[in-house]
């Protein structure tokens, strides 16, 4: 079946430090990836997506390029900020599946 | 802005009482779906619905049923609250087939469940 491998957390950085969260996963065919985003007391909102190999989703300054050869997802910041404090979320939907498949999540803090 | 909306953001309830979680999205989504989130263990789904008047367990039904008798709303109704319910529930909805979940879920903001 799929699954979603994350990062394990919690992730502490200073402000304006490079952040990597790594995500792998497992599926069969082609799946869309996703990256969700939760701060703290909401609920979890879409930071970007990749629906094809190669295709590299960006939003707010994050990054994530879907690597079919290593089946990863990994989300890339050059400069953190302190809002940038949440629990991060790597997903996939899978070619057979109704549902997305999360990760168990990252939290990231960022210290002034 | 389409909008998944859950009626309460904070609730308190007390062991034994039937309890409702209501959700709503404006986006016209065929899926609706119940997660509950807690430290540690990540989102787990509850229940879903593919159309109206349907629904499927996900991997922690129990304890929990589900309503879905229009399109735009989907509610998870804990039977007999207990104090291992207290949570927060999140309701996501998308629309259908491959094509629909290449878009992902929108959340609604959660509500956090305290049983006492």
């Amino acid at each position: 079946g799929n699954s979603v491998t994350q990062m394990e957390g919690p992730v502490t950085l200073s402000e304006e430090a490079f952040l990597t969260i790594n995500c792998t996963y497992t599926a069969t065919g082609y799946p869309s990836l996703f990256w969700y985003v939760q701060y703290p007391g909401e609920g979890l909102q879409l930071l970007l997506k990749a629906t094809k190999a190669d295709d590299k989703g960006s939003n707010k300054g994050f990054e994530a390029t879907y690597r079919k050869e290593t089946t990863s997802f990994h989300l890339e910041k050059g400069s953190v900020q302190v809002s940038d404090s949440a629990v991060y979320f790597c997903a996939l939907s899978g070619s057979s599946a109704r549902q997305l498949t999360f990760g168990s999540g990252t939290q990231l803090t960022v210290l002034p | 802005d389409v909008k998944v909306t859950q009626s309460s953001r904070y609730l308190v309830k007390r062991t034994g009482e039937k309890v409702f979680l209501e959700c709503v999205q404006d986006m016209d989504h065929e899926n609706m779906f119940w997660y509950r989130q807690d430290p540690g263990l990540g989102l787990r789904l509850i229940y879903f619905s593919y159309d109206v008047k349907m629904k499927e367990k996900g991997d922690i039904p129990e304890g929990y049923s589900v309503s879905r008798e229009k399109k735009e709303r989907f509610s998870l109704i804990l039977e007999s609250a207990s104090t291992n319910q207290t949570s927060m529930y999140l309701c996501a909805s998308s629309l259908s087939g491959k094509g629909g979940l290449g878009y992902g879920y929108t959340f609604g903001s959660g509500t956090r469940l305290t049983v006492v």
